[in-house]
Parts: structure tokens; sequence; C-alpha cells
């Protein structure tokens, strides 16, 4: 079965540059949601997409930005990045009409230098 | 104090044996409760989740929910050592919302 894909899965980045991470969900999955895990962390939510409309929001600094579009992926957008940024961000999916389980995509590794 | 707590162990037990995994959360007229193994620098992968007071069982993994109580439990018949992860318990308040997360509780498996 097809599952939540998400690219790139290592990024390397210096302080104050500007990252990208891009999301793809399980085919027709409607709902798309952006976690952080910190080194020895429990993930943490940032924002969360129904239907391309925000639908919540997280401990996600101003810095991030985030979009779903009319495809239904999404991109986390991450500006002046700082060394506390380094973490894994996971993309999630869900048919929220459905059921609420949440699947998870391979994470990306963010690294900042 | 965190919404959704765990112990954080390790929780070692000898390969065969049933391994009980517990959490306990605050209650907000929670909704869905969640299990994902975490294997080391990979993502959380969803074992199963409940929603209703009782047992709930699918294979070698039986998830237990009592309101009441607020725990939610996962045991894992017939451990094996592959079993051997990071066991996050997650909460789900409104359906179709964020999951909030345990510190997850790490399970080694001993052959």
């Amino acid at each position: 079965a097809a599952g939540v894909i998400q690219s790139p899965r290592h990024l390397i980045k210096e302080k104050r540059e500007t990252a990208t991470l891009k999301c793809y969900p399980i085919p027709r999955h409607d709902t798309v949601y952006w976690y952080q895990q910190g080194p020895g962390q429990d993930p943490q939510f940032l924002i969360s997409f129904y239907e391309k409309m925000q639908s919540d929001k997280g401990s996600i600094p101003d810095r991030f930005s985030a979009q779903q579009f009319s495809d239904y992926h999404s991109e986390l957008n991450m500006s002046s990045l700082e060394l506390g940024d380094s973490a894994l961000y996971f993309c999630a999916s869900s048919l929220e009409a459905v059921s609420p389980e949440q699947y998870f995509g391979p994470g990306t590794r963010l690294t900042v230098t | 104090q965190k919404e959704v707590e765990q112990n954080s162990g390790p929780l070692s037990v000898p390969e065969g044996a049933i391994a009980s995994l517990n959490c306990t959360y605050s209650d907000r007229g929670s909704q869905s409760f969640f299990w994902y193994r975490q294997y080391s620098g990979k993502s959380p992968e969803l074992i199963m989740f409940i929603y209703s007071n009782g047992d709930k069982e699918d294979g070698r993994f039986t998830a237990q929910l009592n309101k009441a109580s607020q725990y939610v439990s996962l045991l894992i018949r017939d451990s094996q050592p592959s079993d051997s992860a990071t066991y996050l318990c997650a909460v789900n308040w409104e359906y179709g919302n964020k999951l909030v997360f345990g510190a997850g509780t790490i399970l080694r498996v001993k052959s």
C-alpha cells in the first residue's frame, strides 16, 4: 500500500538559511499534519491542514509557515534557521471523515550548522 | 505535568514473555488513543488505536482502555527481540485533530 512520502530525507543548512520540506500524503487522504521531534523527545505537533485549509496550529514558530496545495501535498517552509531547529520533521496523513488514524511518513532529518 | 504520561523504562522482558506498557492521560473528554512503535531514527509506526472502554486485540497486540481510571495499556504477547523499540502512547482529544504524545517507553526484549 502507498505510504506518506517526504522529501528530502536529509537536509543540512546553515544558520539563518531557509529550508522547504515536502510531504505527499497517502492517496485520498484529506488531512496532513506536521510534527517536530527533537533528539530524545516525543513528537510535537506543529500544524495541520484539512482540505487545503489550516485546521489546527501548535507550537510552530513564526519563522515557519506551511500550506497544502490543490493536489493535497503540503510544504513546510522554515526561515532564519536556528541551531535549535535541528530535528526530525514528520508529516502524517489521515482520512478525517473515515478514521482518526494518522500514518507517518519517513521524516526529514534537518541539521542546522 | 504532561497531559500524557508514560514510564520511560527501559522495560526489559525475556523473549516469549508478555510485555505490558502503560499510559495515563489528563481527562479532557478524550476521544481516541493510539499506540505507535518507533525504532531509533525512524518514524512512528501505528500499532493500533482504541476509543471504547475495554480490550481490542490485533494479532499479538492488545490495547486496553479504562476511561474511569484514565489509563490505556498495550500488551504484547510472545515478545520478540524485533519488538525492542520505543512505544509511544498518543491521545487525540478531538476527532481529526492533533496527536499529543507521551514521552515513550523503551522496551527491550532479551533473547
